[in-house]
Order: C-alpha cells, then sequence, then structure tokens
C-alpha cells in the first residue's frame, strides 16, 4: 500500500467555489510534489516543494495554490477553476530533492469542475 | 520529437506469456530509470527504479537499461490477469531536482 495518503479521493466543485486538495506522507520525506493527469496521459508536474519551500512551480495558473504547513503535509487550494482543469491530481513524495531519488505516489484525487 | 518514447499499446497478452514493454530516449543525461504500474482511476505504484546499465530483478520482473542504445525495457513473465494496467517508464536527468520525465503509457490486457 502507498504511504502517501491523499483526501478526498472525489471532489466536485462549481467555477466559483473554493475547495483544498490534501496529502500526508509519514516516511520522513523532506521533499513533495503535486502532479496532474488528464485521461490517457502521463502525469504532469505542477509543484515541487523541498525541506517545506516551493522549488517549481511548473507555470501553474495561479488558480492553483501550493502550500505546505509542515514536512509531512501538502496541500493544493483551489480556486475559480475550469471545466478543463478536471484531471486526477496526484501527490507524491521523495527522500529529498537532489535528483535519483525514489518517487512515491498517492492514490490521488479525483477532481471534476462543473 | 518527444524526450521518451513508448509505444502506446494496446497490448494484449494470454496469461502465462512473457511481456516486454520498452521506452527509447533520447537525451544522454537521463540517468535514473523508473517504471511504474498504474491501474484504473488509481495512482502510479512503482516497480522498478534502476541507475545503471544492465538487468535488475525483482521478482517476476525484471528491468533492463541499456544506455549505450538509450532504450530501457521491463519484462513480465508468467504475466496474470492482475498485471492487466498501463505501465509508464519515467527518468530523471543527472543532477536535477527529482523531476519525472515520463513516457507516454503502455496499456497491458493479459486475458484468461
Amino acid at each position: 500500500d502507498t504511504e502517501v495518503t491523499q483526501t478526498p479521493k472525489h471532489l466536485v466543485m462549481g467555477m466559483t467555489n473554493k475547495k483544498s486538495l490534501k496529502c500526508e506522507q509519514h516516511m520522513g520525506h523532506r521533499a513533495m510534489y503535486w502532479y496532474k493527469q488528464k485521461a490517457k496521459k502521463p502525469p504532469e508536474l505542477m509543484f515541487v516543494y523541498s525541506y517545506e519551500k516551493l522549488s517549481i512551480n511548473e507555470s501553474v495558473p495561479s488558480r492553483f495554490s501550493p502550500e505546505c504547513p509542515n514536512s509531512s503535509l501538502l496541500n493544493l487550494h483551489l480556486h475559480a477553476l475550469q471545466p478543463e482543469d478536471s484531471a486526477l491530481y496526484l501527490c507524491a513524495s521523495s527522500q529529498d530533492n537532489s535528483g535519483g531519488n525514489t518517487i512515491y505516489f498517492g492514490e490521488g484525487s479525483w477532481l471534476t469542475v462543473v | 520529437q518527444k524526450e521518451v518514447e513508448q509505444d502506446p499499446g494496446p497490448l494484449s497478452v494470454p496469461e502465462g506469456a512473457i511481456v516486454s514493454l520498452n521506452c527509447t530516449y533520447s537525451n544522454s543525461a537521463f540517468q535514473y530509470f523508473m517504471w511504474y504500474r498504474q491501474y484504473s482511476r488509481k495512482g502510479p505504484e512503482l516497480l522498478m527504479y534502476t541507475y545503471s546499465s544492465g538487468n535488475k530483478e525483482d521478482g517476476r520482473f525484471t528491468a533492463q537499461v541499456d544506455k549505450s542504445s538509450k532504450y530501457i525495457s521491463l519484462f513480465i513473465r508468467d504475466s496474470q490477469p492482475s498485471d492487466s494496467a498501463t505501465y509508464l517508464c519515467a527518468m530523471i536527468y543527472t543532477g536535477t531536482a527529482s523531476k519525472l520525465t515520463f513516457g507516454t503509457g503502455t496499456r497491458l490486457q493479459v486475458t484468461l
């Protein structure tokens, strides 16, 4: 079983709503990631946190706002999303961000924007 | 040209067959290689991780890396219906952040 836990598993939200996706890991990892995956496509990197600081933002629109409250938790705040943002949002973690570490994914949060 | 090429399939094999899944890549800076299995509507599950040319075996799975040819493979022996999933190859450049570059994924169906 994956040790990266994501909640909620499913989320339906309107375009004017504000919601959050949550991720937790207890492996002592110091790098955490958000990926977005559309149907029949591979995951696409959105954000990387290293030691609780944002280190990579892959030019993600500001309607997606990440937050890393501590080394075990990662949130993705959602506001004013568009229907095309509907996707599987995956959280992942690794030992650190130095490259070459194995990256473990959670089960994902299925987001539908109506 | 994509950095990582992977045949999307679908690939259909009978139970018990040996499955060969492959990826090619164009940039020799890739040094770390992973295979993930993804069941429908689930997150990717890490199967194999390698960082050098050669073979690595884990149960029914063997990962093979040929850096001279820029070619990686995943072999599944005695395939089972439970192996039916999408298999994603992924790789990381040397010295960069842990930023995965994925292949498109190969959908595998193992039939009874």
